[in-house]
Formats: structure tokens, sequence, C-alpha cells
């Protein structure tokens, strides 16, 4: 069965700092990899996403992760946060494109002046 | 296209009450998904349509869970004699072909 973990339920960050949010998977099959972001009483947002090819996908709002076959890592960066990076951030995978995605327990961002 | 939509935002219910979600994806999305997201977790899925056919249904989705989407378009999610464990964001995110998932805005559901 496929699972994911994010290794980190809060990261406190300063604002023009970088922050990285980690992800590991599991999965026995191949595997389809995301990222969303969810604000106060949003909905889900995709950030990013790896289905295939490069291993270093980039996103919205100057996001970026990278794919590690071998760790079976996900993990997400952004060189500089603003506040307005303040928000949960889910990591998830699926077996199949965006069918039933898995999502990890969430990591809060919470970027400070 | 305005996007995935879902009805009512809020909802606060007595336990033992009947609920009921709308969800109205994106027109022409052929699937819909229904997640359920509790307070410090990631969501979790509960079912899957691909246009009317309900396809997948998670364990989570108990005998008094049960979901609709009659003619392909809108669907419901209806929750029978609630219990204080119902409580949770309830999303919906339809998705076509192979495209990306949209995600609603989501039901909050309180059950006091």
């Amino acid at each position: 069965a496929q699972s994911v973990t994010q290794l980190d339920s809060q990261v406190p960050v300063f604002e023009e700092a970088p922050v990285e949010l980690r992800c590991n998977y599991s999965s026995s099959v191949s595997v389809y990899l995301f990222w969303y972001v969810q604000y106060p009483n949003q909905g889900l947002q995709l950030l990013l996403k790896y289905l295939s090819g490069s291993t270093l996908v980039k996103g919205i709002n100057g996001f970026e992760a990278e794919f590690n076959k071998s760790q079976t890592s996900f993990h997400l960066r952004k060189p500089s946060v603003h506040i307005s990076d303040t928000a949960e951030y889910f990591c998830a995978v699926s077996d199949g494109g965006y069918n039933k995605l898995i999502f990890g327990a969430g990591t809060r961002l919470a970027v400070h002046p | 296209d305005t996007g995935v939509s879902q009805d009512p935002r809020h909802k606060i219910t007595k336990r033992g009450q009947n609920v009921t979600f709308r969800c109205d994806p994106i027109s022409e999305h052929n699937r819909l998904y229904w997640y359920r997201q509790t307070l410090g977790q990631g969501p979790e899925f509960l079912t899957y349509f691909q246009n009317e056919a309900q396809l997948e249904k998670s364990r989570l989705l108990s005998d008094r869970f049960s979901a609709e989407r009659p003619k392909g378009s809108f669907s419901t999610l209806e929750i029978q004699r609630t219990e204080q464990g119902d409580s949770a964001m309830y999303l919906c995110a339809s998705i076509q072909g192979d495209g990306e998932a949209f995600f609603g805005q989501g039901t909050r559901l309180t059950v006091v």
C-alpha cells in the first residue's frame, strides 16, 4: 500500500530565508507525486507535480521539488519565502496520475517577519 | 468555468441528524472524488465517480454514508445519523481525463 510521511508537522522560518519541507513516500509501484498548498478555510491548490521525466520539477510561487527514487523522497524547497507563503502544505502520491491521491498529514509553514 | 463549487461551506448539526452536501464539478469533468479532512490531518479518500458510476469506495465510508452522481454532473454526499466523529472538512475534486485534480473549497461539518 502507498503511504506518505511528512517529517515535520510545523516549520517556522523568517521571511526571505530558504525553506525545505520534507516528504517521504512508500510504494511498490511507479508513483506520481504532488505538492498541494491549503490556505485557511480554502481548498487545495496544486503547487507542482512529478509524473515522469526530469526529477527536478518547478511549480508556482517559486517552489520546486526533487524526486529522489533511491531515497523515496520528494522534498519541497523555496530559496526565499514570503509572509504570504504561510499555509499548510501537503505531499501526495498516487499510482496513476491524479487517481485517488494519498496525502501526508501536512506541514504547517509559518513565515515570520 | 468557475471551478469546483461546494455547498454549503459550513454546516452545524445535532448528533443523530442527517446532512447532505453538494459538489458541482467543473463542467465536462468526467471524474469526481470525495475526500474527508480532519483537523491536523491530510485529506483521506472516500469515494470516486467516473461519470455517474461510483467505481470505488473507501472502508472509511460506513453504511451511514452514501454518495450519488446522477447524470454524471453534480454529486451529493449524505451522512445519516451523524456522529461527533463525522466532524470534518469534506472536499470534492474533479478531473477531466488524465488532467489535473481541481479541489473545491470544502464543506466544514460540525456535529454537536
